[in-house]
């Protein structure tokens, strides 16, 4: 049962575009939600994070929305660069004792020039 | 944010051998974690690991088969006990740090194993 969905396992955007990534969550007691960026044989790189008491954060190019009605977050990234070309991963995680993150499948995103 | 290196980075085993990857931190930090990424897929965790206590295992993993060490607040070893070709994987330490709205993980560079 997988509680968190990333339904794209690919993106493809032209540079100095808006990259919009989605990740969907089924479990209700997550109440923070992360973003990792992840390049071939490097670990995850954080992101930016959002509480589930707000519905948006922003942090210079990356800006993460939040719907709990929906279950849904998305991650904006304007404008996009080839840099940011990588794998990205929606993570979320509950409070006290269950702070253990879980994944998302992830989306490969391509920025072209 | 903390700085975490692996060691080793990459390696090569024999089925039916262990081998003990180390993590080390820059700074002491109470909760470290370690994952599994195997080909194709997201990131697992398979225990956390506290200073001071036993390693928590989540379902699927058994002490027998990873068992964990955590010396200190700057320290610790995953071993992979008598792997078969289903461990090759990468295999990652993170640590959680206060960092803007949350408690925040952050990731070593990985150990990429593959189990001949």
């Amino acid at each position: 049962d997988q509680q968190v969905k990333q339904n794209s396992p690919s993106l493809s955007v032209q540079e100095g575009r808006i990259s919009i990534l989605n990740c969907d969550y089924t479990n209700s007691m997550f109440d923070y939600f992360l973003w990792y960026k992840k390049y071939p044989a490097e670990g995850p790189t954080f992101l930016i994070s959002i509480s589930s008491i707000k519905d948006k954060n922003e942090d210079g190019r990356f800006t993460v929305f939040l719907n709990k009605s929906a279950k849904h977050l998305s991650l904006h990234i304007v404008p996009s660069q080839p840099g940011d070309s990588a794998v990205y991963f929606c993570a979320a995680s509950g409070s006290g004792s269950a702070r253990q993150l879980t994944f998302g499948s992830g989306t490969q995103l391509t920025v072209l020039p | 944010s903390a700085v975490i290196s692996q060691k080793p980075s990459r390696d090569i085993c024999q089925r039916g051998t262990s081998l003990t990857i180390q993590c080390q931190v820059d700074s002491q930090v109470t909760m470290m974690f370690w994952y599994r990424q195997q080909p194709g897929q997201s990131l697992t965790l398979i225990a956390t690991a506290n200073q001071g206590s036993e390693a928590t295992y989540e379902s699927g993993f058994v002490i027998d088969k990873f068992p964990i060490s955590r010396p200190n607040l700057t320290f610790s070893t995953l071993t992979v006990s008598n792997m078969s070709p289903e461990d090759s994987s990468i295999y990652l330490c993170s640590v959680e740090e206060l960092a803007g709205v949350g408690e925040t993980q952050y990731f070593g560079p990985g150990t990429r194993l593959l189990v001949l």
